[in-house]
């Protein structure tokens, strides 16, 4: 299967600081990748559609201020956390889609834990 | 609108024994996919098998099979000859073309296979 890797898998930040995740596919290129939140015991819940050079389509009532997405390449978005509060610690994870197949399944980065204290 | 249902949180299965984990759903798209998904405590997505609303066949993997109804709109995931390493959190999912082909997620079931 596509591989597709997340960094970092853990991050610890200061409340007001920023903070950035990568999500790479490492062996196709993706023109659309998806960003998740995932609160304990719960289900993901879809952030943002990220497109290869365009701007990312935010899910209703998530801030795209405070959560910048940025696809600058066919294998590469970044979710900046800007001004993180301790209420943005949570597990957000990624996934890319090949882009010759907009129908299958999506590959997962391994996730990213943030705690912001 | 899509929705995925599933109702059973938390569920325990002795090892070696078959477990099901239901999920139903409900779209008005004529043609979509059903995944599933396995999430250890790790937090990484693992996916486990895929069916196709057209696809005749129940789909299997291995030691997981589809329990595709259709008429029911009904994919429950049934896992034989559960194993320790089969702990974790399971999730269904689905996606169609009128949701761009976003993967819309269950709430997810915990499965705990006890030795």
């Amino acid at each position: 299967g596509a591989v597709v890797s997340q960094h970092p898998s853990w991050v610890i930040c200061k409340s007001g600081t920023s903070v950035k995740i990568e999500c790479r596919s490492l062996d196709f290129q993706a023109t659309t990748m998806f960003w998740y939140r995932q609160f304990p015991k719960q289900s993901l819940m879809l952030m943002a559609t990220s497109n290869e050079g365009s701007k990312a389509t935010y899910e209703q009532g998530v801030e795209k201020d405070k959560f910048l997405i940025n696809h600058a390449s066919l294998t590469l978005s970044t979710l900046t956390v800007t001004s993180a509060h301790p209420e943005d610690s949570s597990f957000y994870i990624c996934s890319a889609r090949p882009w010759d197949r907009v129908d299958t399944e999506a590959f997962f980065g391994q996730g990213t834990r943030l705690t912001v204290v | 609108a899509q929705k995925i249902t599933q109702t059973q949180p938390g569920m325990f299965v002795q090892e070696k024994e078959a477990v099901t984990l239901d999920c139903t759903y409900d779209t008005s798209d004529p043609s979509y996919g059903l995944f599933w998904y396995k999430q250890p405590s790790s937090g990484e997505m693992i996916f486990l098998i895929y069916q196709g609303s057209y696809d005749q066949q129940n789909a299997t993997e291995g030691r997981y099979s589809l329990n595709f109804q259709k008429a029911r709109k009904s994919a429950n995931l049934v896992i034989s000859a559960s194993q320790l390493g089969d702990s974790a959190m399971y999730f269904c999912a689905m996606r169609s073309r009128s949701n761009d082909y976003k993967l819309s997620f269950g709430a997810g079931t915990t499965v705990t296979v006890r030795a």
